[in-house]
């Protein structure tokens, strides 16, 4: 049960560049879509959110972009950091609905080179 | 800045025995949660909980899973007979609001022999 995707299971940028980070869901029920960030170790730290009523949210160095009829979300870093090495996890739920779990993807490891 | 804690950082149990995880949800937080992850796969919803009682579990959270909120600070996730599959990391999270932003705790992980 793939309702979250996360195709690509790794990406390498060099510092000072774009991290676009790419998500897909299956389940037009979700309306609250969330990006982690994980290191080794420790819990996912929230990073940005969007409502379903958006198309695009943007938090510093941080911007989300949704595609609804696309069912597609991308989580955009610039510039990107070392320090942005992780693990990215993209999340959904159906907060509307009534559900207050969220599923996640598998994940996406971000290396920034210096 | 408030976070959510939990203890402890690693567990090892033999199969059969019973384990006991705690977290302390984030101190303003209504709505808690367990989530787990097995090494190499998503992180997965187990259990949400509010106002003293389940709110929504998943099939993982069957009758060897419960969870309570014994006073007012901390939330235990309680596996009675553990198997060798429960081995994972277990997070907690708290939400201050139904379909807000979970904040996730550090994790426990535990290892079933």
């Amino acid at each position: 049960d793939q309702q979250v995707k996360q195709n690509s299971p790794s990406l390498s940028v060099q510092e000072g560049r774009i991290s676009i980070l790419n998500c897909d869901y299956t389940n037009s029920m979700f309306d609250y879509f969330l990006w982690y960030k994980k290191y080794p170790a420790e819990g996912p730290t929230f990073l940005i959110s969007i409502s379903s009523i958006k198309d695009k949210n943007e938090d510093g160095r941080f911007t989300v972009f949704l595609n609804k009829s696309a069912k597609h979300l991308s989580l955009h870093i610039v510039p990107s950091q070392p320090g942005d090495s992780a693990v990215y996890f993209c999340a959904a739920s159906e907060s509307q609905g009534g559900s207050e779990k969220l599923v996640f993807g598998k994940g996406t490891k971000l290396t920034v080179n210096p | 800045e408030p976070e959510v804690t939990q203890t402890p950082s690693h567990q090892v149990t033999q199969m059969g025995q019973e384990v006991i995880l705690r977290c302390v949800p984030i101190s303003n937080h209504l709505y808690f949660y367990w989530y787990r992850q097995i090494l190499g796969q998503k992180v997965e919803f187990l259990v949400s909980f509010y106002n003293n009682e389940i709110s929504e579990k998943s099939e993982i959270f069957d009758d060897q899973f419960s969870v309570e909120r014994p006073d007012g600070s901390n939330f235990t996730l309680k596996i009675r007979s553990t198997k060798l599959e429960d081995s994972a990391m277990y997070f907690c999270a708290s939400s201050d609001l139904r379909g807000e932003t979970q904040y996730f705790g550090p994790g426990t992980r535990l290892l079933v022999l």
